[in-house]
């Protein structure tokens, strides 16, 4: 059964420290992976994406990155701020459906002053 | 202003009324989908489009209708058969399909509750 586990479920930090979310995926075959951040009661949007053959891609202080090997996928925070609180969802994609866009329960971060 | 718009923003039912939640794009995107988002869940494909005039179901599609008579629109039916309609919908929009390295563009959803 294709799935796509995240962890932690959720994460409490001071602000200006760093943080890793994690992302462990089981969907075959795999066309790409996407990070999302989502704020409360707004649509997702995208962070990232990387296929297979890319191992880790960044936008500003968020670095993602894959190990298609082991079907696992992270993504680090550096120097969080307050508006980086919110619900941070790993999708994965296979090229057989369009269907097949498996989404995460989303880590929910908050970012404490 | 480009984007994807989704109304109303909250919607509140009696049990038995069908309900429809509006979406629209001015991307130019031949694909559309609808996601329901449940707490502690992923978000769940209810219908998507790839092309005008053609809808195909997804995981959830029991309950809920949907048309494609326009490019840009692509409004959801939630109808009384649905047993627990109480959510979070999400559309969304793509150039093509995904499933290739397309980006799915979302609206802000639409928070819907039954009374």
């Amino acid at each position: 059964k294709n799935q796509v586990e995240q962890s932690p479920q959720s994460l409490i930090i001071l602000e200006g420290k760093n943080c890793t979310l994690q992302c462990n995926y089981t969907v075959s075959p795999f066309s790409n992976l996407r990070w999302y951040k989502q704020d409360t009661g707004r649509g997702p949007v995208s962070l990232t994406i990387m296929t297979f053959s890319e191992n880790t891609k960044s936008n500003g202080r968020y670095t993602a990155t894959l190990d298609a090997d082991t079907k696992q996928s992270s993504l680090h925070i550096t120097a969080s701020q307050l508006s980086d609180s919110a619900s941070y969802i790993c999708v994965v994609s296979d090229y057989s459906s369009a269907s097949k866009i498996i989404f995460g329960s989303g880590t929910r971060l908050s970012i404490r002053p | 202003d480009g984007g994807i718009t989704q109304s109303p923003k909250y919607l509140f039912r009696k049990e038995g009324q069908n309900v429809t939640l509006s979406c629209e794009q001015n991307l130019n995107h031949d694909a559309m989908y609808w996601y329901r988002q449940d707490p502690g869940q992923g978000l769940r494909l209810i219908y998507y489009s790839q092309i005008v005039n053609d809808f195909q179901k997804g995981d959830i599609a029991e309950g809920y209708s949907v048309s494609r008579e326009k490019k840009e629109s692509f409004p959801l039916t939630v109808t009384s058969a649905q047993k627990n309609p109480t959510a979070f919908y999400l559309c969304a929009s793509s150039i093509s399909l995904a499933g290739s390295y397309n980006e799915q563009f979302f609206g802000p959803g639409t928070r819907l509750t039954v009374l």
